[in-house]
């Protein structure tokens, strides 16, 4: 149980293209959806928290208009990396829950290598 | 001082050893507490959880939390090369939506 699906697993794309990226909850309800950033051998880095229904809550430092976040579902949450650069190159993972400010585990997607050229 | 600290390592162990990774946390009402494991180029994985003071026994992985030092740590008993990989330490805060998470752990086990 507990399956989380994220897609694409890479994408390759010029600079200024926008790139979407699904998360998806398989087996559980997903109130509650997180997204993070990882940089080459660097810790995970929370980029936002997005309640089902509810606008996402933003960490410190990332833009909102950059990253747009969706959640419009309990088993849907999308990634907008809108006009994507060079320097958005990462990779990018999701992780669900059940529960607000619940004790359940995070559970993560496979996540999604972005290469901006 | 971080709100989660691991160190970084690499902790080596020889195969068939007892693996002990180490995680001490700052927020003294936080309530629940994780366990990952993220091998090189994937995502985590969920190993183990615990929420109460004591050890909690999952196959050979063993949680231990104490509450009042205030430190979780996790055993991996007949340590295996496959289980070389970083370990993330996760903590949710007592208020707030969000795990926290140290900086992780690289083990390598050798055969």
């Amino acid at each position: 149980g507990a399956v989380v699906s994220q897609h694409p697993s890479r994408v390759i794309c010029k600079s200024g293209t926008s790139v979407k990226i699904e998360c998806r909850s398989l087996d559980f309800q997903a109130t509650t959806m997180f997204w993070y950033r990882q940089f080459p051998k660097q810790s995970l880095m929370l980029m936002a928290t997005s309640n089902e229904g509810s606008k996402a809550t933003y960490e410190q430092g990332v833009e909102k208009d950059k990253f747009l976040i969706n959640h419009a579902s309990l088993t849907l949450s999308t990634l907008t990396v809108t006009s994507a650069h060079p320097e958005d190159s990462s990779f990018y993972i999701c992780s669900a829950r059940t529960g607000v400010n619940s004790n359940q585990p995070q559970h993560f997607g496979d996540g999604t290598r972005l290469s901006i050229l | 001082q971080k709100e989660v600290e691991q160190n970084s390592g690499p902790l080596s162990v020889p195969e068939g050893a007892i693996a002990s990774l180490n995680c001490t946390y700052s927020d003294r009402g936080s309530q629940s507490f994780f366990w990952y494991r993220q091998y090189s180029g994937k995502s985590p994985e969920l190993i183990m959880f615990i929420y109460s003071n004591g050890d909690k026994e999952d196959g050979r992985f063993t949680a231990q939390l104490n509450k009042a030092s205030q430190y979780v740590s996790l055993l991996i008993r007949d340590s295996q090369p496959s289980d070389s990989a970083t370990y993330l330490c996760a903590v949710k805060r007592e208020y707030g939506n969000k795990l926290v998470f140290g900086a992780g752990t690289i083990l390598r086990v050798k055969s």
